[in-house]
């Protein structure tokens, strides 16, 4: 059972490129989630997911595109990439519901810097 | 007003000493709470759900107060192994799962 799994897992870009981070996960997870982290900071929400075919706009949306066309995959586009998107970025999922047994799981993070 | 609050310390406690952490949320419709721990430069893992009826694993108690929107974090006996980045995390209501962390708390424990 491998969980959350996030790839690459360090990435340079150069400015104006663009990427697709990959994650995906084996745990049959309704909700999955996008988030970046800033050093010192705490997690800023991108895009999540409640499941196949529906996304939705997090905190932080803008530079970036998702989509989610099965359970277990759900990758992050960065079209034009900006030294502002410098940071550790952590794919997450969870199952649906309320109440025990419904915690998030985390990949490892992607760190990129874009230069 | 952020949706959760947290201290952002640092805390900085001598090992065996007890320290509490509170996080106040904003929407009162939220269902689910979880404090999570992050290590430096490291994925959050999950330390520990709240409960309604408040919960304990071990040195670690999580209370949740719904009517003033807050839940809290005790750790009794701190080790050095506590040391780490503590993460309020709340869902939104059925329908809007939004998982929303708080900035994070900081602890040092010294030996």
């Amino acid at each position: 059972n491998a969980g959350v799994t996030q790839t690459p897992k360090f990435r340079i870009l150069k400015i104006g490129q663009s990427m697709t981070l990959q994650c995906t996960q084996d745990m049959n997870h309704n909700y999955m989630y996008w988030y970046r982290q800033d050093p010192g900071m705490g997690l800023k929400l991108i895009y999540y997911s409640v499941g196949a075919g529906i996304t939705d706009k997090g905190e932080v949306p803008n530079g970036y595109n998702v989509s989610r066309s099965t359970t277990e995959d759900f990758p992050l586009r960065l079209e034009l990439a900006a030294p502002s998107q410098t940071s550790v970025y952590f794919c997450a999922s969870r199952p649906s519901g309320q109440g025990e047994n419904t915690e998030a799981f985390f990949g490892q993070g992607t760190r990129l810097t874009v230069v | 007003r952020k949706e959760v609050e947290q201290d952002p310390g640092p805390f900085n406690v001598p090992e065996g000493a007890t320290v509490a952490f509170n996080c106040t949320y904003s929407n009162s419709a939220s269902q689910s709470f979880f404090w999570y721990r992050q290590d430096c430069r490291k994925e959050p893992k999950l330390l520990m759900s709240v409960y309604s009826s408040g919960n304990e694993d071990g040195r670690f108690t999580a209370q949740l107060n719904r009517a003033s929107q807050y839940i809290s974090l005790l750790i009794r006996d701190s080790k050095l192994s506590d040391s780490a980045t503590y993460l309020c995390v709340v869902t939104g209501h059925f329908g809007n799962e939004k998982l929303t962390f708080g900035t994070g708390t900081r602890l040092t424990i010294i030996p």
